[in-house]
């Protein structure tokens, strides 16, 4: 069966730090973004891509950055972890023609906290 | 500003019947998603709607008013596994998905 898949579910890091968060989708999507969710917040885009080599930045981008070097693969990059930065961060996908309107398909979730 | 309100917190009966409202204002608008989270675990789809009126989907129905920038989703014959957080999505005019903060479902035996 097809999925979304990320890594690590759970990261404890150090402010400054660079971390890395995985994922791999195995739907053949051309369309992938990655989501941070916290409490009393909606889910806010950080950033998206429609295609190899395609990336795009959302409302919450800053200190963030992905490359899409192959189809499969979306990894969000913090460049130097800050505390604002501890969350819950969903990775999506998803088809069609417009690809805004087809349906979200996300991963588990990965759990970041920076001390 | 862009707005999706939900309430936070909602607590409901099994076997009862339940509406989420959720209301928006937003730049333009391309539809509205619904989608189900249960506690930690991804969200997953439940509905989309473009059009005003209701659509329904086995024990779930969702309904849009795109001159009141409203919507509703109907849970009907209430199971303890419905117990999650229902999120309401807008797409706005660039295409661009604003996400409600979601209302926590309780549901009590």
């Amino acid at each position: 069966d097809a999925e979304i898949t990320q890594s690590p579910r759970h990261k404890i890091t150090e402010t400054g730090r660079q971390v890395t968060l995985a994922c791999h989708q195995t739907w053949n999507h051309n369309n992938m973004f990655w989501y941070r969710q916290d409490l009393g917040h909606g889910l806010r885009l950080i950033h998206y891509s429609y295609g190899v080599q395609d990336t795009n930045k959302g409302e919450v981008s800053d200190g963030y950055s992905v490359s899409r070097s192959n189809t499969e693969d979306l990894p969000l990059t913090l460049e130097s972890a800050a505390s604002s930065q501890t969350s819950v961060y969903f990775c999506a996908s998803s088809d069609g023609l417009d690809p805004n309107t087809g349906e979200l398909f996300f991963g588990e979730g990965s759990r970041l906290t920076v001390l | 500003g862009q707005n999706i309100d939900q309430p936070t917190e909602m607590t409901a009966t099994e076997g009862a019947i339940v509406q989420i409202n959720c209301t928006y204002q937003t730049s333009g608008f391309n539809g509205l998603f619904w989608y189900q989270q249960h506690a930690g675990e991804a969200p997953t789809f439940l509905s989309y709607n473009v059009l005003d009126g209701l659509e329904e989907k086995g024990r779930f129905s969702s309904f849009l008013s795109r001159s009141k920038g409203y919507s509703y989703l109907l849970l009907k014959e209430l199971q303890m596994k419905d117990s999650a957080s229902y999120l309401c999505a807008v797409l706005d005019s660039n295409y661009q998905l604003i996400w409600g903060a979601g209302t926590k479902l309780i549901i009590k035996p």
